[in-house]
């Protein structure tokens, strides 16, 4: 059992958004602004889409958006397109003792 | 450009030792605020966060692997090691290593870009 919740999975139509939540504590998500955000296609590695909460890399489509509350942090995909079919796992920062915790990945299909 | 890839044996008996190299470019283990950590991930399941190592020999475990785990840098050869002791089925996985960096004066746990990626099959 993953220490973040995700959906197991999400679908949407090509051109509309989605929004994948990434449920955590006030031991993690919570806590710190360091919650990170991976596209992973079968067989290929993961991919950093967001990273400290709502930045994006170099890169990577500005329809790739992040966002917390609380603490729950989410992941919004606007102007869906069908290469953006993947699983997507959220990350956060858990402290000292903990250290780095994975969300559970979330199946995106675009139909 | 950064590339790292992963290098290891890609069957080991229950019980026995795994070593797994993180060979890396574009980047050195010297430079002040860099890192690499690793990363697994059993067949159809979801990633889970090994260890990390920072340019000051800084290392970080997982909690519920700790006592199995111990990473190593080699700065000259630009290569990052794990460890794994005591292997068993259920440590079959897809191992990632992967560029890490503090952001200002603290660790940001983002890591970009991966490896490819080295299958490990635990198996008598």
């Amino acid at each position: 059992q993953s220490a973040l919740t995700q959906p197991a999975s999400v679908s949407g139509s090509p051109g509309q958004s989605i929004t994948i939540s990434c449920t955590g504590t006030s031991s993690d998500v919570g806590s710190y602004n360091l919650v990170s955000w991976y596209q992973q296609h079968p067989g290929k590695a993961p991919k950093l889409m967001v990273y400290e909460g709502s930045k994006r890399p170099s890169g990577v489509s500005n329809r790739f958006s992040g966002s917390k509350s609380g603490n729950t942090a989410s992941l919004t995909i606007s102007g869906l397109q069908a290469e953006d079919a993947a699983d997507y796992y959220c990350l956060s920062y858990s402290g000292s003792s903990t250290g780095v915790v994975f969300g559970g990945g979330t199946k995106l299909t675009v139909l | 450009q950064i590339t790292l890839k992963e290098s290891g044996p890609t069957l080991v008996k229950p019980t026995q030792t795994l070593t797994l190299t993180c060979t890396f470019s574009g980047f050195s283990l010297s430079t002040s605020g860099l890192g690499v950590g690793w990363i697994r991930q059993p067949p159809g399941k979801a990633l889970e966060w090994l260890a990390l190592i920072y340019w000051d020999d800084d290392k970080r475990y997982s909690p519920s692997l700790k006592r199995r785990l111990t990473i190593t840098k080699d700065t000259s050869k630009t290569q990052v090691v794990l460890t794994m002791t005591n292997m068993d089925p259920v440590d079959t996985a897809t191992y990632y290593c992967a560029h890490t960096s503090w952001c200002g004066s603290t660790s940001c746990y983002t890591f970009d870009p991966w490896g490819q990626g080295t299958l490990v099959t635990v198996s008598s």
